[in-house]
Protein backbone atom coordinates (compact mmCIF):
# COMPACT_ATOMS: atom_id res chain seq x y z
CA UNK A 1 0.00 0.00 0.00
CA UNK A 2 1.47 3.45 -0.06
CA UNK A 3 3.28 5.29 2.33
CA UNK A 4 3.96 9.09 2.64
CA UNK A 5 6.74 10.38 4.27
CA UNK A 6 6.96 13.70 5.39
CA UNK A 7 9.84 16.17 6.89
CA UNK A 8 10.70 17.98 8.90
CA UNK A 9 8.36 17.04 11.26
CA UNK A 10 8.93 20.46 13.14
CA UNK A 11 10.08 23.73 11.44
CA UNK A 12 10.95 27.07 12.92
CA UNK A 13 11.12 30.22 10.18
CA UNK A 14 11.99 34.12 10.60
CA UNK A 15 8.55 35.96 10.00
CA UNK A 16 8.80 36.87 6.52
CA UNK A 17 11.53 33.88 5.60
CA UNK A 18 10.48 31.19 3.67
CA UNK A 19 9.07 28.08 4.29
CA UNK A 20 9.51 24.54 2.99
CA UNK A 21 7.99 21.27 3.53
CA UNK A 22 9.32 17.70 1.47
CA UNK A 23 6.86 14.42 1.38
CA UNK A 24 7.79 11.39 -0.60
CA UNK A 25 5.31 8.49 -1.54
CA UNK A 26 5.78 4.92 -2.30
CA UNK A 27 2.94 4.09 -4.85
CA UNK A 28 3.75 5.24 -8.18
CA UNK A 29 0.07 5.18 -9.73
CA UNK A 30 -0.46 7.69 -6.82
CA UNK A 31 -1.62 11.07 -8.83
CA UNK A 32 -3.51 13.05 -6.45
CA UNK A 33 -1.98 15.16 -3.43
CA UNK A 34 -3.42 17.56 -1.37
CA UNK A 35 -1.94 20.10 1.51
CA UNK A 36 -4.04 20.30 4.71
CA UNK A 37 -3.42 22.84 7.28
CA UNK A 38 -4.37 22.52 10.95
CA UNK A 39 -4.40 25.32 13.61
CA UNK A 40 -3.95 24.53 16.85
CA UNK A 41 -7.08 22.91 18.34
CA UNK A 42 -8.54 23.30 14.63
CA UNK A 43 -9.52 20.97 12.20
CA UNK A 44 -7.52 19.92 9.24
CA UNK A 45 -8.48 21.65 6.50
CA UNK A 46 -7.31 21.43 2.48
CA UNK A 47 -5.19 24.63 1.55
CA UNK A 48 -3.65 23.42 -1.99
CA UNK A 49 -4.01 20.74 -4.31
CA UNK A 50 -1.76 19.67 -7.07
CA UNK A 51 -2.79 16.51 -9.82
CA UNK A 52 0.10 14.60 -11.25
CA UNK A 53 -0.63 16.38 -14.92
CA UNK A 54 1.20 19.28 -13.41
CA UNK A 55 4.61 19.47 -11.93
CA UNK A 56 3.51 22.81 -9.86
CA UNK A 57 0.56 25.12 -8.89
CA UNK A 58 0.32 28.24 -7.07
CA UNK A 59 -1.76 30.13 -4.63
CA UNK A 60 -0.88 33.44 -3.60
CA UNK A 61 2.21 32.82 -1.05
CA UNK A 62 1.91 29.33 -1.19
CA UNK A 63 2.97 26.49 -3.96
CA UNK A 64 3.44 23.24 -4.77
CA UNK A 65 5.94 21.37 -6.49
CA UNK A 66 5.59 17.82 -7.46
CA UNK A 67 8.30 15.67 -9.17
CA UNK A 68 6.98 12.10 -10.39
CA UNK A 69 9.75 10.69 -11.54
CA UNK A 70 11.58 10.93 -7.77
CA UNK A 71 8.10 10.02 -6.15
CA UNK A 72 7.92 13.44 -4.11
CA UNK A 73 6.20 16.83 -3.65
CA UNK A 74 6.36 20.02 -1.77
CA UNK A 75 4.90 22.67 0.01
CA UNK A 76 6.57 26.16 -0.35
CA UNK A 77 5.44 29.43 1.57
CA UNK A 78 6.57 32.71 1.14
CA UNK A 79 6.49 35.58 2.84
CA UNK A 80 5.61 33.86 5.86
CA UNK A 81 2.96 35.52 8.00
CA UNK A 82 2.32 34.46 12.24
CA UNK A 83 -0.62 33.24 10.80
CA UNK A 84 1.12 30.66 9.00
CA UNK A 85 1.98 28.81 12.46
CA UNK A 86 0.15 24.93 12.04
CA UNK A 87 0.51 21.66 11.35
CA UNK A 88 0.60 20.92 7.72
CA UNK A 89 0.29 17.18 6.26
CA UNK A 90 0.82 16.22 3.02
CA UNK A 91 -1.60 13.51 1.46
CA UNK A 92 -1.36 11.15 -1.23
CA UNK A 93 -4.06 8.79 -3.34
CA UNK A 94 -4.93 7.30 -6.99
CA UNK A 95 -7.93 8.86 -7.23
CA UNK A 96 -9.42 4.97 -8.22
CA UNK A 97 -12.97 4.78 -6.64
CA UNK A 98 -12.65 3.22 -2.89
CA UNK A 99 -9.12 4.42 -3.04
CA UNK A 100 -7.86 5.78 0.42
CA UNK A 101 -5.78 9.06 1.13
CA UNK A 102 -2.96 8.32 2.78
CA UNK A 103 -1.62 11.17 5.31
CA UNK A 104 2.01 12.26 6.16
CA UNK A 105 2.72 12.31 10.13
CA UNK A 106 2.54 16.46 9.75
CA UNK A 107 5.19 19.13 9.79
CA UNK A 108 4.47 21.54 12.99
CA UNK A 109 5.49 25.06 11.66
CA UNK A 110 6.41 28.00 14.12
CA UNK A 111 6.79 31.31 12.37
CA UNK A 112 9.20 33.43 14.70
CA UNK A 113 8.69 37.08 15.34
CA UNK B 1 -24.59 23.24 5.18
CA UNK B 2 -23.43 23.00 8.71
CA UNK B 3 -20.35 20.73 8.12
CA UNK B 4 -19.36 17.68 9.54
CA UNK B 5 -20.94 17.17 13.03
CA UNK B 6 -19.29 15.86 15.56
CA UNK B 7 -19.93 14.83 18.84
CA UNK B 8 -19.24 14.79 21.82
CA UNK B 9 -16.38 17.43 21.79
CA UNK B 10 -14.90 16.44 24.27
CA UNK B 11 -14.98 13.02 26.89
CA UNK B 12 -13.10 12.13 29.79
CA UNK B 13 -13.81 8.45 30.71
CA UNK B 14 -12.18 5.94 33.61
CA UNK B 15 -10.07 3.23 31.94
CA UNK B 16 -12.46 0.36 31.27
CA UNK B 17 -15.80 2.29 29.98
CA UNK B 18 -17.19 2.45 26.76
CA UNK B 19 -16.84 5.41 24.41
CA UNK B 20 -19.29 6.42 21.50
CA UNK B 21 -18.35 8.88 19.20
CA UNK B 22 -21.23 10.24 16.93
CA UNK B 23 -20.60 12.24 13.83
CA UNK B 24 -22.85 13.22 11.10
CA UNK B 25 -21.51 13.67 7.41
CA UNK B 26 -22.36 16.41 4.98
CA UNK B 27 -25.32 15.59 3.27
CA UNK B 28 -24.88 14.05 -0.06
CA UNK B 29 -21.62 13.06 0.89
CA UNK B 30 -20.71 9.50 0.33
CA UNK B 31 -18.05 8.79 1.96
CA UNK B 32 -17.31 8.82 5.72
CA UNK B 33 -13.84 8.52 7.46
CA UNK B 34 -12.94 8.35 11.05
CA UNK B 35 -9.29 9.14 11.36
CA UNK B 36 -7.13 9.49 14.82
CA UNK B 37 -4.69 11.71 15.85
CA UNK B 38 -1.91 11.49 18.45
CA UNK B 39 1.29 13.82 18.56
CA UNK B 40 3.16 10.03 18.09
CA UNK B 41 1.51 8.84 14.90
CA UNK B 42 -0.30 11.61 13.18
CA UNK B 43 -3.09 10.99 11.49
CA UNK B 44 -4.58 7.38 11.14
CA UNK B 45 -7.11 5.97 9.34
CA UNK B 46 -8.77 4.23 11.08
CA UNK B 47 -12.14 3.01 8.75
CA UNK B 48 -13.77 4.46 5.80
CA UNK B 49 -17.78 3.76 4.29
CA UNK B 50 -18.61 4.60 0.99
CA UNK B 51 -22.39 4.34 0.17
CA UNK B 52 -22.67 3.00 4.69
CA UNK B 53 -20.89 -0.06 3.51
CA UNK B 54 -17.34 -0.28 4.76
CA UNK B 55 -14.93 -0.32 2.70
CA UNK B 56 -11.38 -0.69 4.84
CA UNK B 57 -10.97 -1.49 8.33
CA UNK B 58 -7.20 -2.11 8.34
CA UNK B 59 -6.83 0.52 10.43
CA UNK B 60 -8.74 -0.38 13.52
CA UNK B 61 -6.21 -1.08 15.97
CA UNK B 62 -8.24 -3.59 17.27
CA UNK B 63 -11.04 -5.38 18.32
CA UNK B 64 -11.96 -3.40 21.00
CA UNK B 65 -12.79 -0.92 18.58
CA UNK B 66 -16.05 -0.81 16.03
CA UNK B 67 -17.49 1.11 13.32
CA UNK B 68 -21.12 1.74 12.62
CA UNK B 69 -22.94 3.73 9.62
CA UNK B 70 -26.40 2.59 9.53
CA UNK B 71 -27.49 5.68 7.58
CA UNK B 72 -26.63 7.98 5.35
CA UNK B 73 -26.12 10.28 7.62
CA UNK B 74 -25.51 8.94 10.91
CA UNK B 75 -22.12 7.02 11.76
CA UNK B 76 -20.51 6.20 15.19
CA UNK B 77 -17.28 4.96 16.59
CA UNK B 78 -17.02 2.49 19.78
CA UNK B 79 -14.26 2.00 22.30
CA UNK B 80 -15.28 -0.96 24.88
CA UNK B 81 -13.24 -1.33 26.70
CA UNK B 82 -11.44 1.60 26.61
CA UNK B 83 -7.69 2.04 27.53
CA UNK B 84 -5.47 5.14 28.69
CA UNK B 85 -3.61 4.69 25.50
CA UNK B 86 -6.70 5.31 22.93
CA UNK B 87 -6.85 8.95 24.71
CA UNK B 88 -6.23 10.90 21.23
CA UNK B 89 -8.49 13.11 19.04
CA UNK B 90 -10.76 11.50 16.51
CA UNK B 91 -12.06 13.24 13.47
CA UNK B 92 -14.95 11.93 11.45
CA UNK B 93 -14.51 13.30 7.96
CA UNK B 94 -16.51 13.20 4.82
CA UNK B 95 -16.26 13.53 0.71
CA UNK B 96 -18.00 13.46 -2.24
CA UNK B 97 -14.73 13.60 -4.39
CA UNK B 98 -11.56 14.12 -3.49
CA UNK B 99 -11.77 16.78 -1.36
CA UNK B 100 -12.38 15.57 2.24
CA UNK B 101 -14.11 17.86 4.74
CA UNK B 102 -12.84 17.20 8.86
CA UNK B 103 -15.49 17.70 11.79
CA UNK B 104 -14.00 19.55 14.59
CA UNK B 105 -12.62 16.63 16.28
CA UNK B 106 -13.87 14.72 19.42
CA UNK B 107 -11.09 14.87 21.86
CA UNK B 108 -11.19 12.07 24.01
CA UNK B 109 -9.51 11.45 27.45
CA UNK B 110 -8.93 8.13 29.07
CA UNK B 111 -8.15 8.09 32.62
Amino acid sequence: GENVEQHPSTLSVQEGDSAVIKCTYSDSASNYFPWYKQELGKRPQLIIDIRSNVGEKKDQRIAVTLNKTAKHFSLHITETQPEDSAVYFCAASTMNRDDKIIFGKGTRLHILP
Amino acid sequence: DAGVIQSPRHEVTEMGQEVTLRCKPISGHDYLFWYRQTMMRGLELLIYFNNNVPIDDSGMPEDRFSAKMPNASFSTLKIQPSEPRDSAVYFCASSRGLLIYFGEGSWLTVV
